[in-house]
């Protein structure tokens, strides 16, 4: 299996505060994801990053910014999480840009109450 | 008109039995991807696909381009098979994969 862990595994916040999720990995792809899943919707692109400090907007981007300051660690933040950004969060990474397997993280339980 | 269609939505069979999960799209694409969810919520990559067949243990995953059309088979199915079946489509000039609904499948046993 791919070397990726995700932290934390559950958390719980409350309306309006910031929440980061860590995406670690231990492959040294260079390309990594978030991605929430809610039911109904599958699996939706927050933001990804194709290298070190090179990051873009996913689909579903608004109330999220990450940041990719090594290529190990991928982090999401929400900056005032609100109760619509209860999901669960799934990290990838990829090794290249076209056609390689996708590797996923365990998720992250996120509730904010 | 949704770009991927999976088909059929849930699934239910009998332990050794013969499954197949079928996966129609409507846009060019790169790559196919076949992903597997359990129960507890973990995402495991099956197969990328861009051309004929793969085969791995008891799953077969096969695309035709021309047909925009990919399935994967499981042989010999397992109550462990049981799990949530997911097709995504790689675009040919985009990060972004394009998601089916996924299968809800139940192996009995």
């Amino acid at each position: 299996d791919a070397g990726i862990t995700q932290s934390p595994r559950h958390k719980v916040t409350e309306t309006g505060t910031p929440v980061t999720l860590r995406c670690h990995q231990t492959e040294n792809h260079r390309y990594m994801y978030w991605y929430r899943q809610d039911p109904g919707h599958g699996l939706r692109l927050i933001h990804y990053s194709y290298g070190v400090k090179d990051t873009d907007k996913g689909e579903v981007s608004d109330g999220y910014s990450v940041s990719r300051s090594k290529t190990e660690d991928f982090l999401l933040t929400l900056e005032s999480a609100t109760s619509s950004q209860t999901s669960v969060y799934f990290c990838a990474i990829s090794e290249s840009e076209e056609g390689s397997p996708l590797h996923f993280g365990n998720g992250t339980r996120l509730t904010v109450t | 008109k949704n770009e991927v269609e999976q088909s059929p939505q849930n699934l239910t069979a009998q332990e050794g039995e013969f499954i197949t999960i079928n996966c129609s799209y409507s846009v060019g694409i790169s790559a196919l991807h076949w992903l597997q969810q359990h129960p507890g919520g973990g995402i495991v990559s099956l197969f990328m696909l861009s051309s004929g067949k793969k085969k791995h243990g008891r799953l077969i995953a096969t695309i035709n381009i021309q047909e925009k059309h990919s399935s994967l088979h499981i042989t010999a199915s397992h109550p462990r098979d049981s799990a949530v079946y997911i097709c995504a489509l790689e675009m040919d000039s985009n990060y972004q994969l394009i998601w089916g609904a996924g299968t809800k499948q139940i192996i009995k046993p």
